[in-house]
């Protein structure tokens, strides 16, 4: 398996454009997490989806930010408008999502973005 | 909420030794504590898992202690090596369907 694959991996945008991050779990994985991580707040759980529902967007910080799982292998998450203080890594991972060691998960390379 | 708090930003040690990272939390323990690697430009590896009834795992040159009375885990890496400088990550979590919580990372650097 290729594992998760994010894309793009650098995005670069001005402030104000709608922003869209792509991600393809591990096949036969049911969870999928998104992430965001800056030097500031470290590693932070933006929202995550269990069978392609979302269970917990508590971490999504504005109504700029939705996600989306319209099925088992892939996952929008869209910034519109863009602020610079987006700019950050974005992370998406997936795992079985059950069983102690299915709580494990995998992580893709990140999107690196840039908002001017 | 819980908070998860790692020794230290950075850690440097050389070659050889061993390096013990430690990874503490506040309120009540998980069922599961993790630990991962993350080198730069790249997403966070999973590395072991430990469960609250455990008192300790190995992998190779890895060891992992969870002690819950403590409220720690300690990370080791024995006859260190260059080749693990990285970030290390714990990450906690409460049910096996349950997101889990990561720290923020310890980085450690291995001099020759």
């Amino acid at each position: 398996d290729a594992g998760v694959i994010q894309s793009p991996r650098h995005e670069v945008t001005e402030m104000g454009q709608e922003v869209t991050l792509r991600c393809k779990p591990i096949s036969g994985h049911n969870s999928l997490f998104w992430y965001r991580q800056t030097m500031m707040r470290g590693l932070e759980l933006l929202i995550y989806f269990n069978n392609n529902v979302p269970i917990d967007d508590s971490g999504m910080p504005e109504d700029r930010f939705s996600a989306k799982m319209p099925n088992a292998s892939f996952s929008t998450l869209k910034i519109q408008p863009s602020e610079p203080r987006d700019s950050a890594v974005y992370f998406c991972a997936s795992s079985f999502g059950q069983g102690a060691d299915k709580n494990i998960q995998y992580f893709g390379a990140g999107t690196r973005l840039s908002v001017l | 909420s819980q908070k998860i708090e790692q020794n230290s930003e950075a850690l440097n040690i050389q070659e050889g030794k061993t390096a013990t990272l430690t990874c503490n939390y506040t309120n009540y323990s998980p069922a599961y504590l993790q630990w991962y690697r993350q080198d730069p430009g790249r997403g966070p590896v999973f590395l072991l898992l430990i469960r609250e009834n455990e008192k300790e795992k190995r992998k190779e040159r890895l060891k992992v202690t969870f002690d819950t009375t403590l409220k720690q885990s300690l990370f080791h890496i024995t006859a260190s090596q260059p080749a693990d400088s990285a970030t290390y990550l714990c990450a906690l979590s409460y049910s096996s369907a349950s997101k889990i919580i990561f720290g923020s990372g310890t980085r450690l650097s291995i001099r020759p």
